[in-house]
């Protein structure tokens, strides 16, 4: 059965430095999205993209987030300077399209900011 | 806001009882998603009812959906061990899903 795979599992980082969360969704996906779930709370979208742009994004996602695909496979997220706050789970998902059927949700990558 | 909010928070039931959560919300929908996740795991999709649809049914799960009331529920029946997870609503804006702060619930053997 198909799924969604992130990279790592598990991150572990200094505080102020950079990272990057890989995804690689189901392939005939089309819609990619970003959520995290910070420990004991809800889980929180991020952003949306398709057709290798942002739809969507909420404002959690400011200037220190970024995200790209840059090969016909992965998906990353990139935290540019990371801070106490962002530890959390990342989850990674995808559609074949948009919002009106389901999404594929990864295992999920625990970031700890140190 | 986007979110749904389910009812209640924790429920714990004993095995082969049936488990009923609700799920509120204040905007329009396109559909309405149910999802669970086991402990530190991922969101699986449990089932979608689109806006037009009143009830849905998938093995034990069952789920209707009230746009007048703008509420869902997820019923499970004959709840096994297995189903000890938090369960979402999801609301589906756009390109979206928003989650709520979801039901946990634990059944005992």
């Amino acid at each position: 059965e198909p799924e969604v795979t992130q990279t790592p599992s598990h991150q572990v980082t200094q505080m102020g430095q950079e990272v990057i969360l890989r995804c690689v969704p189901i392939s005939n996906h089309l819609y990619f999205y970003w959520y995290r779930q910070i420990l004991g709370q809800k889980v929180e979208f991020l952003v949306s993209f398709y057709n290798n742009e942002i739809s969507e994004k909420s404002e959690i996602f400011d200037d220190q987030f970024s995200v790209e695909r840059p090969d016909g496979s992965n998906f990353t997220l990139k935290i540019r300077s990371t801070k106490l706050e962002d530890s959390a789970m990342y989850f990674c998902a995808s559609s074949d399209a948009e919002g009106s059927t389901e999404a594929f949700f990864g295992q999920g990558t625990r970031l700890t900011v140190v | 806001s986007q979110q749904g909010e389910e009812d209640p928070q924790a429920l714990s039931i004993q095995e082969g009882e049936n488990a009923t959560m609700n799920c509120s919300y204040k905007t329009s929908i396109n559909n309405l998603q149910w999802y669970r996740q086991n402990s530190g795991r991922g969101l699986v999709h449990l089932i979608l009812i689109r806006s037009n649809e009143r009830e849905k049914h998938s093995g034990r799960l069952r789920v209707t959906l009230d746009t007048s009331k703008k509420s869902s529920s997820l019923l499970i029946t004959a709840s096994r061990a297995a189903d000890t997870a938090s369960y979402f609503c999801a609301l589906v804006t756009h390109y979206k899903l928003s989650f709520g702060a979801g039901t946990t619930v634990t059944v005992r053997a």
